[in-house]
């Protein structure tokens, strides 16, 4: 069983840049979760996906938008880059039912870790 | 509004030891679920148990148990025999049944360090 990957691994962005983060789900889940990492923080939800549309969002400006494939796979596009997005941003994976996590543990990949200068 | 708590920043315990990771949460939610997480020095959050909000029981997986006391909405992690390789960052998560956009709330986390 593939569990999720990400990549890149890292990246380095000049502030009002534009980046693409990858990550391929684990096999069987058809749900996709983005969170944002700060340092010394807990994980923040930026949206999820699940069958390709957005079914759920956090408290992230539009700037941040998302995509999930027919075979599951997503991307993160994040526009207009900010010194402030700076983190480390997890992918995560479920089978949740109809997207619905609250019953449904979220299987993470290892990340990418985004610096802005 | 729904919150996630975690109160030590910090802990140290001996190897072979138990070790008890404190967690309380708020949500007006009748229904969610309650998540531990490990995330060593390399990122990955790693799952290691999982408590309904209706389970009677506590919830166990191997050396991972879930001391939850629904009354004072907390969900404390205990390891039992602690080993080397427990030293990781620890997170609570919840996640409400109620339509709040499918998310997981964490709690800062708990940096363990095992002691040899």
């Amino acid at each position: 069983e593939t569990g999720v990957t990400q990549s890149p691994t890292h990246l380095i962005k000049t502030r009002g840049q534009q980046v693409t983060l990858r990550c391929s789900s684990q096999s069987g889940h058809n749900t996709v979760s983005w969170y944002q990492q700060a340092l010394g923080q807990g994980p923040q939800f930026i949206f999820q996906y699940y069958r390709e549309e957005e079914n759920g969002r956090g408290n992230f400006p539009p700037r941040f938008s998302g995509l999930q494939f027919p075979n599951y796979s997503s991307e993160l596009n994040v526009n207009a880059l900010e010194l402030d997005d700076s983190a480390l941003y997890l992918c995560a994976s479920s089978s949740a039912d109809r997207g619905r996590t609250y019953n449904s543990p979220l299987h993470f990949g290892n990340g990418t870790r985004l610096t802005v200068t | 509004a729904q919150k996630i708590t975690q109160t030590q920043p910090g802990m140290f315990v001996q190897e072979k030891e138990a070790v008890t990771l404190d967690c309380t949460y708020d949500t007006s939610d009748p229904s969610y679920g309650l998540f531990w997480y490990k995330q060593p020095s390399s990122g990955e959050m790693i799952f290691l148990i999982y408590q309904g909000s209706y389970d009677q029981q506590n919830a166990t997986e191997g050396r991972y148990s879930l001391n939850f006391q629904k009354a004072r909405k907390s969900a404390n992690l205990v390891i039992s025999a602690s080993q080397l390789g427990d030293s990781a960052m620890y997170f609570c998560a919840m996640s409400p049944a109620v339509n709040t956009g499918n998310q997981f709330y964490f709690g800062t986390g708990t940096s363990l360090t095992v002691i040899p």
